[in-house]
Parts: structure tokens; C-alpha cells; sequence
């Protein structure tokens, strides 16, 4: 058990530019979550991941934001044309099974400024 | 709208007493409740998890919950200064991802 992995752990970018964070899960967990995060708050849903497909989406995802797992395995969370209201942390978890009924498990976080 | 409320903080408490954290949520439907800490520039880590009415209890700490009301409280015993950090108060459906709040922030002094 390696725990979540994020890449990066910060990314500084330009207004307007896209960036691209990647999640690898923990290796037999087909859940995997997206959340965002601002100083004070606490981590806000974006969307989430039952092995390759994507079931629920945040109203907070908008159209620059997109989301992949392909064959179930790592995650990409894209983000284009970044405003500087998109600086915030970035949360990638992941679960065995539904949360109700198993433990999630957060990665390190990619730390995004947008300039 | 699902939402969690926890009372923003901060909690301040001389070391060694109770600390008591307090969360409401508004969906009758929700299943399962957990309490998280989270230090500053980390990630959340669980510490507390609990599915039916009553008390749990873990080492120096208390999860309570009462569905009627729709509450659910943290207690920590003889609080230690390493206890000091957020504490995100989750909540679950079936089907659906953890909603938190927006955390509860504790300083314990020594």
C-alpha cells in the first residue's frame, strides 16, 4: 500500500494557460474522488470515479474542467484557459467501495497559483 | 442543497481538558458521518468514523451522533497540544461522495 500519489505537488501557471494534475490511487480502490480546496474551507466535491467511469459531477465543474480515468486505473484533472480564481488546492482520494461503507483516503494534494 | 455546518472556530482549550466539536447536516437521508483532522498545509487524515446513533469511542476520542437531530459531535479527552488543527466534520449518502464542512479549528495550549 503506496497511498494516493498526486503529481505535482505545486504548480505555479500563468493566467489563461491549462494545466494538467495526475492521481494515481491507492492500486485495488475503484473509487477516486476530485475535491478543491481554498484557505479556511473545507475540501469541496468535484467529481468522482467508479473504476473508468465518471458518476457524478459538481455543479463547481465547470466547462474548463475536465476529468478522466482511463481503464480505472490513474486520474487526470485538466484544467483550461485558468483563472486566478482556480488557485486553490487540489485533493485526489480514493476508496475501496462506496464512502458509506468505506474509508477514504486523501493524497498529498496538488497545489495550484494561478498568476 | 446538501450541506454540512460546523461553527468555524477557532476552539481554544488549556491542555489536558475536553474538547468538544460540534457539526449539523441538513440531509435526513445521509448514511455515514466521519471526522477528519487536518493540519496546516496537509491533507485530511480520518480519525473517526461512526454509522448508527449513539457514542464511539477511540482511544481519547468521542464520536457522537444523534440522527434525529441530524448531529454529530467530537470529543477529545486530555487534549494534547498536537492536537491543535482543523477538524472537517463529513457526511455520506449512498451513491453519492463525502460533502464536508468547512471545518472547525482547534488550538490547545499548554
Amino acid at each position: 500500500d503506496t497511498g494516493v500519489s498526486q503529481d505535482p505537488r505545486h504548480k505555479i501557471t500563468k493566467r489563461g494557460q491549462n494545466v494538467t494534475f495526475r492521481c494515481d490511487p491507492i492500486s485495488e480502490h475503484n473509487r477516486l474522488y476530485w475535491y478543491r480546496q481554498t484557505l479556511g474551507q473545507g475540501p469541496e466535491f468535484l467529481t468522482y470515479f467508479q473504476n473508468e467511469a465518471q458518476l457524478e459531477k459538481s455543479r463547481l465543474l465547470s466547462d474548463r474542467f475536465s476529468a478522466e480515468r482511463p481503464k480505472g486505473s490513474f486520474s487526470t484533472l485538466e484544467i483550461q484557459r485558468t483563472e486566478q480564481g482556480d488557485s486553490a488546492m487540489y485533493l485526489c482520494a480514493s476508496s475501496l467501495g462506496p464512502v458509506t461503507a468505506e474509508k477514504l483516503f486523501f493524497g498529498s494534494g496538488t497545489q495550484l497559483s494561478v498568476l | 442543497q446538501k450541506e454540512v455546518e460546523q461553527n468555524s472556530g477557532p476552539l481554544s482549550v488549556p491542555e489536558g481538558a475536553i474538547a468538544s466539536l460540534n457539526c449539523t447536516y441538513s440531509d435526513r437521508g445521509s448514511q455515514s458521518f466521519f471526522w477528519y483532522r487536518q493540519y496546516s498545509g496537509k491533507s485530511p487524515e480520518l480519525i473517526m468514523f461512526i454509522y448508527s446513533n449513539g457514542d464511539k469511542e477511540d482511544g481519547r476520542f468521542t464520536a457522537q451522533l444523534n440522527k434525529a437531530s441530524q448531529y454529530v459531535s467530537l470529543l477529545i479527552r486530555d487534549s494534547q497540544p498536537s492536537d491543535s488543527a482543523t477538524y472537517l466534520c463529513a457526511v455520506a449518502q449512498a451513491g453519492t461522495a463525502l460533502i464536508f464542512g468547512k471545518g472547525t479549528t482547534l488550538s490547545v495550549s499548554s
